[in-house]
């Protein structure tokens, strides 16, 4: 069945370095993958997407790579803030229709 | 520009209750979806839908729980004769249809005692 997983379920950086969140997904068929921030109490917010016909995509100091190959896909945030402290999560979708999100990583940013 | 909104926020209910969660989707947006997060755990699907339609229902259970988003008003998501397990937290989006973004509102977290 469809599934999207992460490798990490927690990841603590110092403030300033880059961090590298990971994520496995097995359905080859989804199109389109986000990623998700989430902090204590709210809904998820967007961060970035990327759609399955590209590799790369660079946002405001973050970074989507989608590797086809191995089903892996991953966020890099370069020199992480305090502010980034949250819970990460990507998502996959088919058709433009429901989101498989997996089960989310911790990101502690140490100041 | 007004986001998702959902209320209300927080509902506590005792066991064999009916809950009814709201959903105004963003100004423009006619497709809706609704996901449940449990503690520690990622959204899970329920619900898609559309004005005065029902897309894809795959996720929810199939007792208890209902969906509708009529052509005027929010959407609801209703569960009847809540049990301790339903507690979690609701979660709707919506989308333009036109694009695969989907834009989250704050959730109603709902508590059965």
């Amino acid at each position: 069945g469809e599934s999207v997983g992460l490798h990490l379920p927690t990841l603590s950086v110092q403030e300033g370095d880059n961090s590298i969140i990971n994520c496995a997904y097995s359905n080859s068929a989804s199109d389109y993958f986000i990623w998700y921030k989430q902090e204590s109490g709210k809904g998820p917010q967007f961060i970035i997407d990327i759609r399955s016909n590209m590799d790369k995509r660079q946002g405001q100091r973050v970074t989507v790579l989608l590797n086809k190959t191995v089903k892996h896909l991953s966020l890099q945030i370069a020199a992480t803030q305090p502010g980034d402290s949250a819970v990460y999560f990507c998502a996959e979708n088919k058709n433009g229709n429901k989101l498989v999100f997996g089960a989310g990583t911790i990101l502690r940013v140490k100041s | 520009n007004a986001g998702v909104m959902q209320n209300p926020r927080h509902l506590v209910r005792r066991r064999g209750q009916e809950a009814r969660l709201r959903c105004s989707p963003m100004k423009g947006h006619s497709h809706v979806y609704w996901y449940r997060q449990l503690p520690e755990e990622g959204l899970k699907f329920m619900v898609y839908l559309q004005k005065e339609n029902i897309i894809d229902e795959s996720g929810m259970p199939k007792e208890r729980f209902s969906a509708e988003f009529p052509k005027e008003g929010p959407s609801i998501l209703r569960i009847q004769q809540v049990v301790r397990g339903d507690s979690a937290a609701y979660f709707c989006a919506s989308s333009s249809g036109t694009d695969y973004e989907q834009y989250f509102g704050p959730g109603t977290r709902l508590t059965v005692t």
